[in-house]
């Protein structure tokens, strides 16, 4: 059974920096691009990065490249996100997706999230 | 980018009901087009792939059509379980997938 489990949201003031983690279980981990998608309270999806298998090619939205970087350890089964300079409007819950094999950017197994909250 | 823009926004609907979301593309996305469902707390869920494609698992009253710029999801004979929020999204290309706005599916 493939599993998603992310972990590292909390409350952080804005300009601070958190790392959210991503566990993956239930398939063969350095096979697949993974993304991180994010969603602000009651409104709708936005991705935000992805990153190939063996970890070497990312991808960005424009709007958080240099803030946000992408990252995975394929020993540990676990993608990242590092995410710098949060603002408010970052707050949201962030998902990790696997990208269906061969397949760009079709998400078929999300995890369920942790909320990432800036405030002061 | 692509921009994906989808109607109705809000859909007041009956158990039975048949009913039909559209969502358009700013440019041609040939039929590399997915619609997921999202459940109040829970993550988004795959129902459907390359514009007409049924993910395993999904029932067979969710279907999808389209190609091009203009894509629909239809769900004939709504069940509770359905109600929910629909996402179409753009994808097959390296960047950025995008996803339309969300339509909510109401009990009328």
């Amino acid at each position: 059974e493939v599993l998603l489990v992310e972990s590292g949201g909390g409350l952080v003031q804005p300009g601070g920096s958190l790392r959210l983690s991503c566990a993956a279980s239930g398939f063969v981990f350095s096979d697949y691009w993974m993304s991180w998608v994010r969603q602000a309270p009651g409104k709708g999806l936005e991705w935000v990065a992805n990153i190939r298998g063996d970890g070497d090619e990312t991808y960005y939205v424009d709007s958080m490249k240099g803030r946000f970087t992408i990252s995975r350890e394929n020993a540990k089964k676990s993608l990242y996100l590092h995410v710098n300079s949060l603002r408010a409007e970052d707050t949201a819950i962030y998902y990790c997706a696997r990208e269906r094999a061969y397949t760009y950017g079709l998400f078929d197994f999300w995890g369920l999230g942790t909320l990432v909250t800036v405030s002061s | 980018d692509i921009q994906m823009t989808q109607s109705p926004s809000t859909l007041s609907a009956s158990v039975g009901d048949r009913v039909t979301i559209t969502c358009r593309a700013s440019q041609s996305i040939s039929y590399w087009l997915a619609w997921y469902q999202q459940k109040p707390g829970t993550a988004p869920n795959l129902l459907i792939y390359k514009a007409s494609n049924l993910e395993s698992g999904v029932p067979s009253r969710f279907s999808g059509s389209g190609s091009g710029t203009e894509f629909t999801l239809t769900i004939s004979g709504l069940q509770p379980d359905d109600f929910a929020t629909y996402y179409c999204q753009h994808y097959n290309n390296h960047s950025p997938y995008t996803f339309g706005q969300g339509t909510k599916l109401e009990i009328k």
